[in-house]
């Protein structure tokens, strides 16, 4: 069974930096190109970064470029987010999801993970 | 940055009804559409991908069509766990956008 499981949220002052952790299991994590997406509170999904198989190869929204980098660790089955000079509107839950192939067709979420930003 | 617009943004419907929830994109994004059903709480699940591909264990009264522009999602005989929320979301090119989503809720 495929599962993804997030971590490492909590409450940050702006201007402040979380890491944010998913473990994968169940599947060959190796092989799969990997994305952080995020939901405001009451709002909708917004995609924030996906990463290659080899970690070589990533894309972020506008919006987190140059303060936001994902990363991973294949030999632990990990993905990462490091989150600097967080702001108010970064403030929501952070799913980890599993990409079909390289097809950005988003097959299984994690759970979630809460980032409050306030001060 | 390709916009997609679901209509309506809120539905209400009644166990047994066929529905159907549009999702309009900004520029043609040939059949790189998927839907996801997001209940109170839950992550999203992948529904459909592709246009009209219903995901494995996805219920058959679940169906997707269109290409270019135009997309439908169409629910027939409704059931009690099917309301919720549904995202459209295109992969036709980066930065990769979501609709903003149509409640469903039970008449």
């Amino acid at each position: 069974e495929v599962q993804l499981v997030e971590s490492g949220g909590g409450l940050v002052q702006p201007g402040g930096s979380l890491r944010l952790s998913c473990v994968g299991s169940g599947f060959t994590f190796s092989n799969h190109w990997m994305t952080w997406i995020r939901q405001a509170p009451g709002k909708g999904l917004e995609w924030v970064a996906s990463i290659k198989p080899g970690g070589s190869e990533n894309y972020y929204v506008d919006s987190v470029k140059g303060r936001f980098t994902v990363s991973r660790d294949n030999a632990k089955n990990s993905l990462f987010v490091q989150m600097n000079s967080l702001r108010v509107e970064d403030t929501a839950v952070y799913y980890c999801a599993r990409l079909a192939g390289s097809s950005s067709i988003f097959d299984y979420w994690g759970q979630g993970t809460l980032v409050t930003v306030s001060s | 940055d390709i916009q997609l617009t679901q209509s309506p943004s809120f539905l209400t419907a009644s166990v047994g009804d066929r529905v159907a929830i549009t999702c309009r994109a900004s520029q043609g994004i040939s059949d790189y559409l998927a839907w996801y059903q997001q209940k109170p709480g839950k992550a999203p699940k992948l529904l459909i991908h592709t246009a009209s591909t219903l995901q494995s264990g996805v219920p058959s009264r679940f169906s997707g069509s269109g290409s270019g522009t135009e997309f439908t999602l169409t629910i027939s005989y409704l059931q009690p766990e099917d309301f919720a929320t549904y995202y459209c979301q295109q992969r036709h090119s980066y930065p990769i956008t979501f609709g903003q989503g149509t409640r469903l809720e039970i008449k």
